[in-house]
């Protein structure tokens, strides 16, 4: 079955960068956009934009444009995304979410605090 | 900027029927928005339910359906049960498939 695991809870400092990894599973990784979405705390879900792993294509939405990198390693069917210049309103939970289903991972806390 | 419009909160009676919508202000939701809907419970990460428009996932209950309705995506849920309270989240594709997010609905049960 199709599995998505993501890396581990983080705690950065304003300034930082973050890279958040999303493991695959149970389907071709390259046949399907990889997207990133977050929710910061108490708040609704956010859409960051997508990868594609077959050719590592992206698409950002506005708000992430120039501050977060989406990546992939087709060896070990991983995505990535990674945002720089962290401040406290990047607090949030991040989930990668398979294209085609919207299969999702379990989500990476991600804290920036001082 | 593109915004989708959900009800912020709905309330339905144990046993009853309710649809949730998803508006666009570009216009009518169409088939090429690929309409998804997620359920999100008090401290539990999302889960998609209905995707493009209206496929499901084999861990979607039967009583959750997804159409388009009056020019908007709509979940409808039928036989509601106590467990369906949650956050309802729609998300809909527009072109080079850009995500838009609605504000969610809470739907209570009581």
């Amino acid at each position: 079955q199709v599995q998505l695991v993501q890396s581990g809870t983080e705690v950065k400092k304003p300034g930082a960068s973050v890279k958040v990894s999303c493991q695959t599973s149970g389907y071709t990784f390259t046949d399907h956009f990889m997207h990133w979405v977050r929710q910061a705390p108490g708040q609704g879900l956010e859409w960051m934009g997508w990868i594609s792993p077959r050719n590592g294509d992206t698409k950002y939405a506005q708000n992430f444009q120039g501050r977060v990198t989406m990546t992939r390693d087709t060896s070990i069917n991983t995505a990535y995304m990674e945002m720089f210049s962290l401040t406290s309103d990047d607090t949030a939970v991040y989930y990668c979410a398979r294209g085609a289903g919207g299969h999702l991972g379990q989500g990476t806390l991600v804290t920036v605090s001082s | 900027q593109t915004v989708v419009t959900q009800e912020p909160s709905l309330t339905v009676s144990p046993g009853g029927t309710v649809t949730l919508t998803c508006g666009s202000s570009t216009g009518a939701v169409a088939s090429g928005h690929y309409p998804y809907w997620f359920q999100q419970k008090p401290g539990q990460a999302p889960r998609t339910l209905i995707y493009d428009i209206s496929k499901k996932h084999s861990w979607t209950p039967a009583r959750f359906s997804g159409s388009l309705l009056g020019g908007k995506a709509a979940l409808t849920l039928s036989g509601v049960q106590t467990e369906d309270e949650a956050e309802y989240y729609c998300l809909l594709h527009y072109g080079d498939v850009q995500g838009v997010f609605g504000g969610g609905t809470k739907l209570t049960v009581l």
